[in-house]
């Protein structure tokens, strides 16, 4: 089992939907958890930073950390062509180095 | 332009060859990782460097190095090159080595052939 397991899609949404990306994880010592951004060509570009549980908002985006069922989330309200990219979820227990889910490719139809 | 920067951006190789990938992290920060990324296995951590001190180690191969220069660049370095090498390999940094998310470089695509 992969420490951290995420469904590498693809998805296909038209644009103005709600777009929910998930990632599950096995080490329940993960303490900080991000979302990354990757448009073809160039690198993961950070998108949200979550510490342990709960939710953060950001626009349109919204981050949730369920550390009691080893699951988070990130969702993408009003979704835009300009946000189809590959999702990679990220995690780490303290100082060490971060753990990454494979990405979730998303597509936003106009 | 994340402020981290990575030369060459394209490189294609021949088997049994050794490359050198140069990392220039963004200014300030002290804390430099390669990952490698291949379609099959994702985001793989390779090594880590913090002040020019090796920090933490991943699923690197033994023919593959790395070092941080005193000016806080980093070079990693692939010998006895195979097919299965190719990949993007992508240099991040941070400011510590702490709890900081991480700003990627734009990455190095080698191409064994």
């Amino acid at each position: 089992q992969k420490e951290v397991e995420q469904d590498p899609g693809p998805l296909s949404v038209p644009e103005g939907a709600i777009v929910s990306l998930n990632c599950t994880y096995s080490n329940s010592a993960f303490q900080y958890f991000m979302w990354y951004r990757q448009y073809s060509r160039k690198g993961p570009e950070l998108l949200m930073y979550t510490y342990s549980s709960g939710n953060k908002e950001d626009g349109r985006f919204t981050a949730q950390v369920d550390k009691s069922s080893k699951y988070i989330s990130l969702f993408i309200r009003d979704s835009q062509p300009s946000d189809s990219a590959t999702y990679l979820c990220a995690m780490r227990v303290g100082n060490n180095d971060m753990r990454f889910g494979a990405g979730t490719r998303l597509t936003v139809k106009p | 332009d994340s402020g981290v920067t990575q030369t060459p951006k394209h490189l294609i190789t021949a088997t049994g060859q050794r490359v050198t990938l140069r990392c220039s992290p963004r200014s300030g920060d002290l804390s430099v990782y390669w990952y490698q990324q291949s379609l099959d296995q994702g985001l793989q951590f390779l090594i880590q460097y913090y002040n020019g001190e090796e920090r933490a180690k991943g699923n690197i191969l033994e023919r593959f190095s790395a070092q941080q220069f005193p000016d806080l660049h980093s070079e990693l370095n692939l010998s006895s090159l195979e097919l299965g090498d190719s990949a993007l390999y992508f240099c991040a940094s941070s400011p510590r080595t702490g709890t900081d998310g991480y700003t990627f470089g734009s990455g190095t695509r080698l191409t064994v052939v």
